[in-house]
């Protein structure tokens, strides 16, 4: 089983929707949670960390649940440009420094 | 403040010749790493490195080689390169210290092609 496991779609969503990205983590000691965007061929970019208590950046909402091990990712109002690969990282699994990626999840949004 | 930068961005090799990557950083952020993404595979890591002459093996460090002298360099070198190793690289830099684990800021990639 990986170490962090998301779906990797593609999501094929209109303009305007609601979509919602999960991520599951294996080791209940890790520390740190961050969502980061991956647009085609580029590197990828923090888009937001991910708190205990949830947090919200525009039309954006990350949330984590330590008992059940998963972090989400919430986009309102969907956009053309929101379209990218959203990878879930945690860190801090056993104490290490070593951030594990998932393998992304693919969110294509159309007209 | 140029943060950090990958060269070259685009390389054309034949299989056996070596190659160096180079990264540069200029936050003077502790840790560095390499990283290859393949399709289907996501981010592997390589190598990183915890502080200058620190490093230690990632995922996928065999036919590669690392070396830290300077904080702010992090050069990944691919000793005798095979068709496998065609690949995007991205080297990232986190600024993480006891205790905390901070968000890792990544170069623009260097897309490397093996004949």
């Amino acid at each position: 089983r990986k170490e962090v496991e998301q779906d990797p779609g593609p999501f094929n969503v209109p303009e305007g929707a609601t979509v919602a990205f999960n991520c599951t983590y294996s080791n209940s000691a890790s520390q740190s949670f961050f969502w980061y965007r991956q647009d085609c061929r580029k590197e990828p970019k923090l888009l937001m960390s991910v708190y205990s208590s949830g947090n919200e950046d525009g039309r954006f909402t990350a949330q984590l649940n330590r008992a059940s091990q998963y972090i989400s990712l919430l986009i309102r109002d969907s956009k053309l440009s929101d379209s990218a690969t959203y990878l879930c990282v945690v860190n801090g699994m056993g104490g290490s420094y070593i951030p594990t990626f998932g393998r992304g999840t693919s969110l294509i949004v159309h007209p | 403040d140029a943060g950090i930068t990958q060269s070259p961005r685009y390389k054309i090799t034949e299989t056996g010749r070596q190659v160096t990557l180079m990264c540069h950083q200029t936050w003077s952020h502790s840790y560095m790493f390499w990283y290859r993404q393949d399709l289907g595979h996501g981010l592997r890591l390589i190598y990183y490195s915890a502080a200058a002459d620190i490093t230690d093996k990632g995922e996928v460090p065999d036919g590669y080689v690392v070396s830290r002298s300077k904080t702010e360099n992090f050069p990944l070198t691919l000793e005798s390169a095979t068709r496998s190793q065609t690949s995007v690289y991205f080297c990232a830099t986190t600024s993480s210290r006891t205790g905390i684990y901070n968000e890792q800021f990544f170069g623009p990639g260097t897309r490397l092609t093996v004949l």
